[in-house]
């Protein structure tokens, strides 16, 4: 069974700190992999998706960057944290090929301080 | 505009009763989920559904794609059926699915 881990599971940051999220797909091989981010009381929105390794696509633009070091592995990261970047973090993976059902992490709890 | 709508933006019932769901988009549909949101932030999956409906306990979800919407029911409501509802559309094969703002349902006892 796949499983989808993310890290760290709440984070509290000062404003201009650097961020590092990370996500882990275990049990399927070339997944497609998305970060979704969604603001306190906000619609989740799509933020980067990856279709292999070393491959990040931009959906929407938040002074945020996405690589994939690995096949199993995205991580979401910023130099500077700006006040605008709290909220709650997913990561989610669909099968090879699209068009398939998405599964999500657990989320990571972002406060910028 | 808002490519995927949902209505209504929340709903009160009471315990028992039915709840319909609906979700409205404006662009091709490749598919449909459905899923609920904890408190915490999390989602759980409820539905994939390109097309046609599905079941699953209580619970069914209708897409029809000439109609561009889908919905949830909710039979028999239970408080612990309490929460936000998400649709998420699927318009470009996978690559990105776009949410709808949800429904907040309260059923009180």
């Amino acid at each position: 069974a796949q499983t989808i881990h993310q890290w760290p599971v709440a984070e509290i940051k000062a404003v201009g700190s650097p961020l590092s999220l990370g996500c882990t797909i275990k049990g399927k091989s070339s997944p497609n992999l998305y970060w979704y981010w969604q603001a306190t009381g906000g619609t989740l929105q799509q933020l980067f998706y990856s279709i292999t390794v070393g491959q990040v696509e931009s959906v929407v633009q938040l002074n945020l960057s996405a690589s994939r070091p690995k096949d199993d592995q995205f991580i979401l990261s910023t130099e500077k944290l700006l006040l605008s970047h709290s909220g709650f973090y997913l990561c989610a993976w669909s099968p090879l090929g699209g068009g398939a059902e998405q599964f999500f992490g657990p989320g990571t709890r972002l406060t910028v301080l | 505009g808002q490519q995927v709508q949902q209505s209504p933006a929340s709903l009160v019932l009471q315990e028992g009763e039915n709840a319909e769901l609906q979700c409205n988009f404006s662009t091709s549909l490749n598919s449909m989920q459905w899923f609920y949101q904890r408190p915490g932030g999390s989602l759980v999956s409820l539905f994939y559904n390109p097309s046609g409906t599905k079941h699953s306990g209580r619970l069914t979800s209708t897409t029809v794609i000439k109609e561009r919407r889908s919905s949830l029911h909710i039979s028999s409501s239970q408080t612990t059926d309490s929460g936000t509802y998400l649709c998420a559309l699927d318009h470009n094969a996978g690559a990105k699915l776009t949410f709808g703002g949800g429904t907040r349902l309260t059923v009180r006892p």
